[in-house]
């Protein structure tokens, strides 16, 4: 499975876009973008996951560049309830492990 | 539709003893995971079951950990002889099978079974 890599911690201002990078730079061609994140003391929600275009929902936008080596996560409007660690993971469309891998994620921060 | 079911959300064990930890997937969902989060650690993985059959158990300890998801009933993740070292926090996660959900579909999880060792 393709590894992947994220700054420790990043900090977001109330009110404003958080943009959380992730770089997947082997990922192979079978492989999804999936972004959860874990508040303190909760399981891990999903977010979001996509494979080749960009992806939207109710919750954040997911930018994968052209490459697919690199995508970014975008909180439109950051809350304080948006607190957590925010993780990328790749994950096979089918074949091999269908576990999910967590790394250390991101610490995001969002200050009032 | 409720999320994925996990009990009990608090457990206290004494050294030696057994603790069951229960999981009731998402209604629908076939495939169940398990993961164990140490204090001020992250998650990792310990187990992937379909219903009846273990798939992956590459993150299961050799010794004192086992885990089943029968035909009818929640998953149980099973721990003879506790020691201090299992206190952590238990998720257990589960999804439908792959083909039968669109694109690649994702796995949810409960919020847990923290497990304390006195």
């Amino acid at each position: 499975d393709a590894k992947t890599t994220q700054p420790p911690s990043m900090d977001c201002a109330e009110g404003r876009a958080a943009n959380l990078p992730c770089n997947h730079s082997t990922i192979s061609g079978n492989e999804y973008v999936y972004w959860y994140r874990q508040i303190h003391s909760q399981g891990p929600q999903y977010i979001i996951h996509g494979l080749k275009n960009n992806e939207t929902n109710e919750m954040a936008s997911l930018i994968i560049t052209e490459d697919r080596k690199s995508s970014t996560l975008i909180l439109p409007h950051a809350t304080l309830r948006d607190t957590a660690v925010y993780y990328c993971i790749v994950r096979p469309t089918q074949g091999g492990s269908e576990k999910l891998v967590f790394g250390k994620g991101t610490k995001l921060t969002v200050n009032p | 539709n409720a999320g994925v079911m996990q009990n009990p959300r608090h457990l206290v064990r004494r050294r030696g003893q057994e603790a069951r930890l229960r999981c009731s997937p998402m209604k629908g969902h076939s495939h169940v995971y398990w993961y164990r989060q140490l204090p001020e650690e992250g998650l990792k993985f310990m187990v992937y079951l379909q219903k009846e059959n273990i798939i992956d158990e590459s993150g299961m300890p050799k010794e004192r950990f086992s885990a089943e998801f029968p035909k009818e009933g929640p998953s149980i993740l099973r721990i003879q002889q506790v020691v201090r070292g299992d206190s952590a926090a238990y998720f257990c996660a589960s999804s439908p099978p792959r083909g039968q959900g669109a694109n690649n579909s994702p796995l949810h999880f409960g919020n847990g079974t923290r497990l304390t060792v006195t």
